[in-house]
């Protein structure tokens, strides 16, 4: 089945820097990534996705990269923000027909003010 | 739409007992999907339901979880007989099969097993 890597595990950045988090994943058939942001006690959130046929993808200050060749695809988050502080899931969701997704372990975000 | 309903937010239960967690997912959507999340293990799929009828229950634990979608409104997810280690939160979520596939989360069920 599919297996997600999510790197680093933590990472702590000065407000207004940016912030970066890489994944990979092992099905090639996978078409879909989203990243979920996760507040303490909250539920997961979808923040952004992109799909296989997209190679960039932004939304004011998010952007999400995907390298299909290498099956690896980073989160960027520019002018961070103490309200970015969280944890971010990577997830993939694998083809034929899969549908569930597969997370990678999470990496907690502190964007210290 | 209220979006996806879990109940209880919180059980706490003792080791033995049968724990029932309960799921209403967004109307209209056909998929719905159980998760647990621990420190240890992330959020791993239990098992997820396309139109009531299972479809991946390979990561249900072992013998003692079972889960069950009776119509398109409700799903249950059992433990019986609970142990420590099933202590977790419990997410369900659910997504619809049209362009938009997002997949929207409940709030989760904090179980903890005593």
């Amino acid at each position: 089945g599919e297996n997600v890597e999510q790197h680093p595990s933590t990472l702590s950045v000065q407000e207004g820097d940016s912030a970066v988090i890489k994944c990979t994943y092992s099905d090639s058939a996978s078409n879909y990534f989203p990243w979920y942001k996760q507040e303490l006690g909250k539920r997961p959130q979808l923040i952004i996705d992109i799909r296989s046929n997209v190679g960039e993808k932004k939304d004011q200050r998010i952007a999400v990269t995907l390298n299909k060749t290498a099956k690896h695809f980073s989160l960027h988050i520019t002018e961070t923000q103490p309200e970015d502080s969280a944890v971010y899931f990577c997830a993939a969701r694998g083809g034929a027909g899969r549908r569930a997704l597969t997370f990678g372990s999470g990496t907690r975000l502190q964007v210290q003010p | 739409d209220a979006g996806v309903i879990q109940s209880p937010r919180h059980e706490v239960t003792e080791m033995g007992q049968e724990v029932t967690l309960r799921c209403k997912p967004i109307s209209g959507h056909d998929y719905l999907f159980w998760y647990r999340q621990t420190m240890m293990r992330g959020l791993e799929l239990l098992i997820y339901f396309n139109n009531n009828v299972p479809i991946d229950d390979s990561g249900m634990p072992e013998d003692r979880f079972s889960a069950k979608m009776p119509n398109a409104s409700f799903s249950t997810l059992k433990i019986q007989p609970s142990e420590p280690r099933d202590s977790a939160v419990y997410f369900c979520a659910s997504s619809s099969t049209g362009a938009n596939t997002e997949a929207f989360f409940g709030q989760g069920t904090r179980l903890t097993v005593v």
